[in-house]
């Protein structure tokens, strides 16, 4: 089926390691987006790219990284985990402005 | 500041009745909403969306309404089915950024 694959599903780090989230959609969207979804936070922008070879902060940009690898490919780093950082990770992706967006099934990341 | 509000974390209703799901927002320069829902161990996903040059918008047992004066959205679902039941997230936004509400919890009892 179509849509945002995510992977890993679920993540235990080390405070101090690093790991990569990967993110692939294969429906030749233009945007994509990596949000973190907390308690009573609702979900906050992590970092989006409007279009191959762009990327811009959102909301909780601190402690992340992203490269947009190709138009298919969107991925997150984290270099050093904090606790702070344990959260489920959502990517997502968008034709580009006004349309409604598509998630992936989100990663649940805990960081100790 | 949370530029979008849900502030009722819970609702409960009964199989068949309206459920009225409210969103507030500060940012007066949205122009585009959205309402999500997510079940559990899944991600979001896209139910209605809504442009600030309307106040309505219909589709299926979903409605939103929009009150571009008070800032409110609100999310209409009749009949409720226990299906529906899941949380609730609207969103407002321009360009490429949208903001999340917090979310609220339906639960539609048989």
């Amino acid at each position: 089926n179509a849509g945002v694959t995510q992977t890993p599903k679920f993540q235990v780090l080390k405070t101090g390691q690093s790991m990569t989230l990967q993110c692939a959609q294969d429906m030749n969207h233009n945007s994509m987006y990596w949000y973190r979804q907390d308690p009573g936070m609702g979900l906050r922008l992590i970092y989006y790219s409007a279009s191959e070879g762009t990327t811009d902060k959102g909301e909780v940009p601190n402690g992340y990284n992203v490269s947009r690898l190709n138009k298919r490919e969107f991925s997150l780093r984290l270099e050093s985990a904090a606790p702070s950082q344990t959260s489920v990770y959502f990517c997502a992706s968008s034709p580009g402005g006004d349309y409604g967006y598509t998630f992936g099934s989100g990663t649940r990341l805990t960081v100790v | 500041d949370q530029q979008v509000k849900q502030n009722s974390p819970s609702l409960s209703v009964q199989e068949g009745r309206i459920s009225i799901l409210n969103c507030d927002y500060t940012n007066s320069m949205f122009d585009y909403f959205l309402w999500y829902k997510k079940y559990p161990a899944e991600g979001p996903t896209f139910l209605i969306s809504i442009s600030s040059i309307k106040d309505k918008n219909e589709d299926g047992r979903f409605t939103v309404f929009l009150n571009k004066s008070a800032k409110h959205l609100s999310l209409h679902i009749v009949p409720s089915q226990p299906g529906d039941s899941a949380v609730y997230f609207c969103a407002g936004g321009y360009g490429q950024n949208f903001v999340f509400g917090p979310g609220t919890r339906l639960s539609v009892l048989p």
